[in-house]
């Protein structure tokens, strides 16, 4: 079965300073993985998407993921984080074929601290 | 560009009750799906909807129905409501399958309240 893992609840990180979010899957094959923004009482923003091809992929905001087939992870990464940047963040994988259920992650809050 | 649109914004429903939320999708988009999202936990996936028919389910029992129009807009219908169905219902949108690897565009959820 698919799963995404999302190890930290919460990441805290001081203004102008790198951030990571971690995330690892267990799915078989070659699947698409994505990375979503949630600020207080919204829905889902997309950040970014990993199809094929370079491991880094950059997208919105100044945010990029890093994927690494051997050890199954797909880390959101940002050289300098923004106060903004505070909100949850969920990671989600999909299989390439077929239709579009995406699986997600149980979400990590980021803090950015002044 | 409107994006997915969802409606209502809030609900509050007593248990037995049954409810129905509304989507519409991104224009150009025609799939559907819809997520129930838990408070503290991440988006489950409910259904998806393409061409008026329901194409994939998740691990939810047959209370959830939805159903989509001949525009591509849909609804999620629950009966028989209880406690736990309280949640963030979230509206998805996407071009057609096969299409490409299209991310999904969501919409601002619907927050149920079952009393």
């Amino acid at each position: 079965a698919q799963s995404v893992a999302q190890p930290e609840d919460q990441v805290n990180v001081a203004e102008g300073n790198p951030l990571t979010v971690k995330c690892t899957y267990s799915v078989s094959g070659n699947p698409y993985l994505f990375w979503y923004v949630q600020y207080p009482n919204r829905g889902l923003q997309f950040l970014l998407k990993y199809i094929t091809g370079d491991n880094l992929v950059k997208g919105s905001y100044g945010f990029e993921a890093e994927f690494n087939k051997s050890q199954t992870s797909f880390h959101l990464k940002k050289p300098s984080a923004l106060v903004s940047d505070s909100a949850l963040y969920f990671c989600a994988v999909r299989f390439p074929s077929g239709f579009q259920k995406l699986v997600f992650g149980t979400g990590t809050r980021l803090l950015v601290s002044p | 560009d409107a994006g997915v649109t969802q409606s209502p914004t809030h609900l509050i429903k007593t248990r037995g009750q049954q409810v129905t939320l509304r989507c519409s999708p991104k224009s150009g988009h025609d799939t559907v799906s819809w997520y129930q999202q838990a408070l503290g936990q991440g988006p489950q996936f409910i259904f998806q909807y393409y061409e008026e028919e329901e194409r994939q389910r998740g691990n939810f029992p047959d209370r959830f129905s939805g159903h989509q129009f001949p525009n591509y807009s849909s609804e999620l219908n629950v009966n028989a409501l209880l406690l736990g169905d309280s949640a963030l219902y979230l509206c998805a949108s996407s071009p057609a399958p096969g299409q490409g690897p299209y991310e999904q565009y969501f919409g601002p959820g619907t927050r149920l309240t079952v009393t």
